[in-house]
């Protein structure tokens, strides 16, 4: 089984900052990475397939990079909206098993 | 677009049998794609339980695989999950989704807003 491990667990950051989140598989799982952006009683929202590519409508301060094992999802001039929690997910080892990360909650500073 | 709307008992006691739909809208479950079924404990993270395909073919967590049993309704456009032999540690949001598939990607695009269940007798 492929682990997912996310860090920080949480952070807290300023409307404008720009923050960073990381993702490392506890094997390589080249770019079979996703990340998801998940509200309070509300469907996750998946922002970022395939380690970069931005899901259509996903506005462009959002961006993601790696390969392997280590992974980022980056929020640049954060924004009201952005205070979710968000999770990188494996897709690897697709269709037998899909692991995510425990998750990074954001929270205003 | 596209929606997914899980429904089903809120409260199941321990032994017995959860037991969830999701109902799709706005695309026929015929045309293509696997459905699948994630949940998440309070608390804690995102577990993945199984997806299932328009023809019944499934893939299940090996972790649930035992207790785990998904079918779909072409009929109806909706899919179901069974979870035998509860316990309190299946207390969980229970989410559906579409897994969106291609040669170059693989993903959970859509999901419900989830639905709460707790084991409790």
């Amino acid at each position: 089984d492929i682990q997912m491990t996310q860090s920080p667990s949480s952070l807290s950051a300023s409307i404008g900052d720009r923050v960073t989140i990381t993702c490392r598989a506890s094997q390589s799982i080249s770019r079979s990475l996703n990340w998801y952006q998940h509200k309070p009683g509300k469907a996750p929202k998946l922002l970022i397939y395939g380690a970069s590519s931005l899901q259509s409508g996903v506005p462009s301060r959002f961006s993601g990079s790696g390969s392997g094992t280590d992974f980022t999802l980056t929020i640049n001039s954060l924004q009201p909206e952005d205070f979710a929690t968000y999770y990188c997910q494996q897709s690897y080892t697709t269709p037998y098993m899909y692991n995510f990360g425990q998750g990074t909650k954001l929270e205003i500073k | 677009q596209v929606q997914l709307q899980e429904s089903g008992p809120g409260l199941v006691k321990p032994s017995e049998t959860l037991s969830l739909t999701c109902a799709v809208s706005g695309y026929s479950i015929t045309s293509g794609y696997y459905w699948g079924w994630i949940r998440q404990p309070p608390g804690k993270g995102l577990e993945w339980i199984g997806n299932i395909y328009q023809s019944g073919s499934a893939n299940y967590n090996p972790s649930l695989k035992s207790r785990v049993a998904l079918s779909v309704d072409t009929s109806k456009n909706q899919f179901s999950l069974k979870l035998k032999s509860v316990t309190a540690a299946d207390t969980a949001v229970y989410y559906c989704a579409r897994r969106y598939y291609d040669s170059t990607l693989d993903t959970f695009d859509i999901w419900g807003q989830g639905t709460m269940v707790t084991v409790s007798s």
